[in-house]
């Protein structure tokens, strides 16, 4: 089940950095915070994934709180291909599979 | 370096057919995972394999469905006497571990579309 929530849809305009946030009060101290995303009628791509420290790859930026309670994917300079639906997923220790949830929809807007 | 590798992109059964889905993963993979994707709705996680073995099928229908993933060739999801209820896009994908093991994500493949009519 899930361990995450994440606002529903979120707008973001051409050029400008997105900001998807995501609580999972509950993570425990071996699991690590996964952000992928799904494109229309595609198979979901993965973007980037933490376990405390802040990450950043060509795709995106991950921080993630001190804490660990919650994390913000950064897509520094969105682009129409950029909308898609995004899905912060925690991974359960000792889980067989990845649980998605609903996600936020981003829609970059030009 | 291939990708997750699914066939047929799309697929059309008649009600009662059966419908074959199959999933090459990564090299170097040894996981293959199942999700469903109903329209408009989250993916679904079905069935999780390893080589020759079935490690957790707890998402799978009790009924109709069934997957395998032998020792040589690609996993298959198959399903018996398909309704309209079963359409959907179906996706595969692989991992060098399982999630809970740590630091190991999914590569996805492109999924099959399948349409009952």
């Amino acid at each position: 089940d899930a361990k995450t929530t994440q606002p529903t849809s979120m707008d973001c305009a051409e050029g400008r950095a997105a900001n998807l946030p995501c609580n999972h009060s509950t993570i425990s101290g071996n699991e690590y915070v996964y952000w992928y995303r799904q494109i229309h009628s595609q198979g979901p791509q993965y973007i980037i994934h933490g376990l405390k420290n802040n990450e950043t790859n060509e795709m995106a930026s991950l921080i993630i709180t001190e804490d660990r309670k919650s994390s913000t994917l950064i897509l520094p300079h969105a682009t129409l291909r950029d909308t898609a639906v995004y899905y912060c997923i925690v991974s359960q220790t000792g889980a067989n599979n990845l649980f998605f949830g609903t996600g936020t929809r981003l829609t970059v807007i030009p | 370096n291939a990708g997750v590798m699914q066939n047929p992109r799309h697929l059309v059964r008649r009600r009662g057919q059966e419908a074959r889905l199959r999933c090459s993963p990564m090299k170097g993979h040894s996981h293959v995972y199942w999700y469903r994707q109903l329209p408009e709705e989250g993916l679904k996680f079905m069935v999780y394999l390893q080589k020759e073995n079935i490690i957790d099928e707890s998402g799978m229908p009790k009924e109709r469905f069934s997957a395998e993933f032998p020792k040589e060739g690609p996993s298959i999801l198959r399903i018996q006497q398909v309704v309209r209820g079963d359409s959907a896009a179906y996706f595969c994908a692989s991992s060098r571990a399982t999630p809970g093991q740590g630091n190991y994500g999914y590569t996805f493949g492109s999924g099959t579309r399948l349409t009952v009519v």
